[in-house]
């Protein structure tokens, strides 16, 4: 079975900081996904890589997958108050299901 | 454009009772997914449909789930019985083509006492 391990599960931190959320497998994922979802509302897909070592930005988001496409890294820089939500990564196990991590629940405080 | 479409929203029902959640995917997507998302597993694909057939329902718990599409428009997942451990959020999502993105559904919360 694939699983996806996101970390940290939780993370609060102050408007202005830097953050890097993780997703780790031992499995290899034909590309991976983004997500971001709020409160009463379903996930909302942010960005997809597929190469090994892709590197994407989304304005203050800076997504990463890993050479071996096993892993991947979001990095925030200079957090803001509506960043907060959940973060989700998913895999795609080369069948096109998406595995899902169990999410990365970010609180930036003003 | 409206997005997909669930109903209803929440659900509260006492276990042992029969449990409809309905989903009307985006015009033009011929592609539909079912998750479950709870806190302790996460988000869990459930079962898909593309044209309307459904193509992998491995993640379907128990006999007791059911998912049926009709029509391009319309697809509802079933419970029966329920039991208290089914309390989650399930959504529907769907996709023009199976590998494109998928677009959520804001979910049906489900309580079973």
């Amino acid at each position: 079975t694939q699983l996806l391990e996101q970390s940290p599960q939780f993370l609060s931190i102050q408007e202005g900081e830097n953050l890097t959320v993780y997703c780790n497998s031992s499995s290899v994922f034909s590309s991976l996904q983004w997500y971001r979802q709020e409160p009463g509302e379903g996930p909302v897909l942010l960005v997809t890589v597929v190469t090994g070592g892709e590197v994407k930005k989304l304005k203050r988001l800076t997504f990463q997958f890993g050479d071996a496409r096993k892993d991947s890294s979001l990095h925030i820089t200079a957090a803001q108050p509506g960043d907060t939500g959940l973060y989700l990564c998913a895999g795609d196990d080369q069948g096109g299901k998406l595995i899902f991590g169990q999410g990365t629940e970010l609180s930036v405080k003003p | 454009d409206a997005g997909v479409i669930q109903s209803p929203r929440h659900e509260v029902t006492e276990m042992g009772q029969e449990v409809t959640l309905r989903c009307k995917p985006i015009s033009g997507h011929n592609s539909l997914f079912w998750y479950r998302q709870t806190m302790m597993r996460g988000l869990e694909l459930l079962i898909y449909f593309n044209n309307n057939v459904p193509i992998d329902d491995s993640g379907m718990p128990e006999d007791r789930f059911s998912a049926k599409m009709p029509n391009a428009s319309f697809s509802t997942l079933k419970i029966q019985p329920s039991e208290p451990r089914d309390s989650a959020v399930y959504f529907c999502a769907s996709s023009k083509g199976f590998y494109n993105e998928q677009f959520f559904g804001p979910g049906t919360r489900l309580t079973v006492l």
